[in-house]
């Protein structure tokens, strides 16, 4: 299994500043990923981090807004940009597969609460 | 992309009964079907899943079926315990990206 330390666990921000959030995992993983979890719903894959390139971003989220970093297999930033009071949520990093078989479960950070006001 | 339908959205039972839940999802291509368990202010943790090539999976008081054909999947507690109340997520996991998509979540409510 995979651990993951995610951070800050919750911060309260300003609208219109960013917050940059840092996922570490204890050993090389294949898949690294970012979702949104609005309180009481279900989780929603913000995009999916690569390791040497651009982040692949589902419907509805762009670079801009949510820029992400993977320098290295075992780290990845996501930056909630210029933030408004409907970015309040939590933020939950997560990883899948070693670096050899990425066919494995998922394994999620503590997760981020931010609230922006 | 994987669309995934989780029901019933919140489920009470009393303890000692049995509970299901069901999910559908839209991709044939996906292979991989885990459920998770999120208690409050914690992060999901997986209690089991089941892949493609298998049509049932027990756990102890927990088990998963999956029809491939039309597209489901459910998870089965047996003998709910009032520490099974949580939100539980269905997921679903393509062959090509690899990513999860997730369902709604149910939350499961066992009244000791």
């Amino acid at each position: 299994s995979a651990v993951i330390s995610q951070k800050p666990s919750r911060d309260i921000c300003q609208r219109g500043t960013s917050l940059t959030i840092q996922c570490q995992v204890d050993s090389q993983v294949t898949m690294m990923f970012w979702y949104r979890q609005q309180p009481g719903q279900s989780l929603t894959l913000i995009a999916t981090a690569n390791q040497g390139s651009e982040a692949t971003y589902e419907s509805g989220f762009v670079i801009d807004k949510f820029p992400i970093s993977r320098p290295n297999l075992t780290f990845s930033t996501l930056t909630v940009s210029n933030m408004s009071p409907e970015d309040s949520s939590i933020y939950l990093c997560s990883v899948t597969g070693g670096h050899v078989d990425p066919n494995t479960e998922a394994f999620f950070g503590q997760g981020t609460r931010l609230t922006v006001v | 992309g994987e669309n995934v339908e989780q029901h019933p959205s919140t489920l009470s039972v009393q303890e000692g009964d049995s509970a299901v839940i069901k999910c559908t999802y839209s991709d044939s291509a996906s292979n991989y079907f885990p459920w998770y368990k999120q208690e409050l202010g914690k992060r999901p943790q997986l209690i089991i899943d089941i892949r493609s090539n298998v049509g049932e999976k027990k756990d102890q008081r927990i088990a998963v079926t999956l029809n491939k054909t039309a597209k489901h999947f459910s998870l089965h507690i047996t003998e709910t315990q009032p520490e099974d109340s949580a939100v539980y997520f269905c997921a679903a996991k393509g062959y090509n990206f690899n990513k999860f998509y997730f369902g709604s979540g149910t939350k499961l409510n066992v009244k000791p």
